[in-house]
């Protein structure tokens, strides 16, 4: 167990709609990233955020957003869905956000659009 | 534009043999890189990471090995166990690159290890 949640495990949803996957750092970890596994891309980073701001950005679609509340846990928004946002959805945290510490993963979210 | 690639989808290895996972990169802003492993339907684990400052990291069975000059990486997992049957990332940081790359890690696309009995 990383330390890292996500909820929720699955989601199923159609196309056109919106959806929010929300991820929990481990204790103490600052910063939160996102990232996307799809079968062809692996593992492809979208977005960082550090202590609330966002730090540094990915291939992040526009229909995708993201912040980091005050109590540090984290939301991923993706509107207007399309089948190929078909994918697990994974957050990391570090104790900090200049990569000198190693990411922490949760056990993803796989979302499938229908 | 694949800046960390792993070029063997796949390594099949006997119990107690060394098993050798390769990784390239072509980034030379790189100066921070992992393994991490993946069990299907988790998250990535970190197993070792090495700065670009060494060229060896050991972890009890783990070693990383980094040739910096040939921008090449390889871990070593000596015993191999069948437990350690799962997908081996290589990924990669520009940690001195500052701005827009703070932190973010470029993952190749795996390599599924099978230690078999």
């Amino acid at each position: 167990d990383s330390g890292v949640t996500q909820t929720p495990k699955h989601l199923i949803t159609a196309t056109g709609q919106r959806v929010t996957l929300r991820c929990s750092p481990r204790s103490g970890d600052l910063s939160v990233y996102w990232y996307q596994q799809s079968l062809d891309q692996g593992l492809q980073f979208l977005i960082q955020y550090y202590n609330g701001e966002e730090r540094a950005k990915g291939n992040i679609l526009e229909r995708f957003s993201a912040q980091q509340f005050p109590d540090l846990h984290s939301e991923l928004n993706l509107s207007s869905l399309e089948l190929g946002d078909s994918a697990l959805y994974f957050c990391a945290s570090s104790a900090q956000g200049d990569g000198t510490y190693e990411q922490y993963f949760g056990p993803g979210t796989r979302l499938t659009v229908t | 534009d694949q800046q960390v690639k792993q070029n063997s989808p796949s390594l099949s290895v006997q119990e107690g043999r060394i098993s050798i996972l390769n990784c390239d990169y072509t980034n030379s802003m790189f100066d921070y890189f992992l393994w991490y492993k993946k069990y299907p339907a988790e998250g990535p684990t970190f197993l070792i990471s090495i700065s670009s400052i060494k060229d060896k990291n050991e972890d009890g069975r783990f070693t990383v090995f980094l040739n910096k000059s040939a921008k090449h990486l390889s871990l070593h997992i000596v015993p191999s166990q069948p437990g350690d049957s799962a997908v081996y990332f290589c990924a990669a940081s520009a940690r001195g690159a500052g701005g827009t790359s703070y932190g973010k890690l470029t993952f190749g696309q795996g390599t599924i290890l099978t230690v078999h009995p």
